[in-house]
């Protein structure tokens, strides 16, 4: 079975421009979360889809945006690129909104210049 | 909201050894407690988790304890292999309808 997959691998961009990222989760998941790995910070909370809604969003300015696909896929997106932006971005699907249990897909390398 | 602190930041030790990464949380509500082993260049692998119904969870050389009272938690490795190298993340959750709270991770280096 297929584990959680992103697209791209890496992605670099200007300052200002903006940045789509995908995720597609385990079969059968109905949830998506989206993290911010930057160096030295760990892993901090972006976004959380279940059944095409938001069902929660971390400490992150509005630029900060995605949405959840019928087919449970999810993208996100970063407007208006800043420097701090550059990290690794991380995709976790759980089984549905009761489920705890993440799992991780590779991540997409986010470098703005 | 919850907050997780985690210790060491780095750890070394030789092949065979144990080694112990602890952390502690902030929120009482939590009852969610899962490991993540992160490689250079790859997302982070689920290894172990504990709910706060069990004080213990084996699974190899790899266990999970935890104290609800004192609110911490610990990821104890046995018999250390080079392979164990990596970054070790901890995280909480009060469970259901919330999002994963993780601490910084720790570097873990296992010596031949």
């Amino acid at each position: 079975e297929a584990g959680v997959t992103q697209s791209p691998t890496h992605l670099i961009k200007t300052r200002g421009q903006q940045a789509t990222l995908r995720c597609s989760p385990i079969s059968g998941h109905t949830s998506v979360y989206w993290y911010q790995q930057a160096l030295g910070l760990g892993l901090q909370f972006l976004l959380w889809y279940d059944e095409g809604e938001e069902r929660n969003r971390g400490n992150f300015p509005p630029r900060f945006s995605g949405r959840q696909f019928p087919n449970y896929s999810s993208e996100l997106n970063v407007n208006a690129l800043e420097l701090e932006d550059s990290a690794l971005y991380l995709c976790a699907s759980s089984l549905d909104i009761f489920t705890d249990t993440q799992y991780f897909g590779p991540g997409t390398r986010l470098t703005v210049l | 909201g919850e907050n997780v602190e985690q210790h060491p930041s780095t750890l070394s030790v030789q092949e065979g050894d144990s080694a112990v990464i602890k952390c502690t949380y902030s929120d009482s509500a939590s009852n969610y407690f899962p490991w993540y082993k992160q490689e250079l260049g790859k997302g982070p692998q689920l290894i172990i988790d504990i709910r706060s119904n069990v004080g213990e969870k084996k699974d190899q050389r790899i266990a999970v304890t935890l104290n609800k009272t004192a609110k911490h938690f610990s990821l104890h490795i046995t018999e250390t292999q080079p392979e164990d190298s990596a970054v070790y993340f901890c995280a909480a959750t009060p469970s259901g309808y919330s999002t994963l709270t993780f601490g910084k991770g720790t570097m873990l280096l296992v010596s031949p």
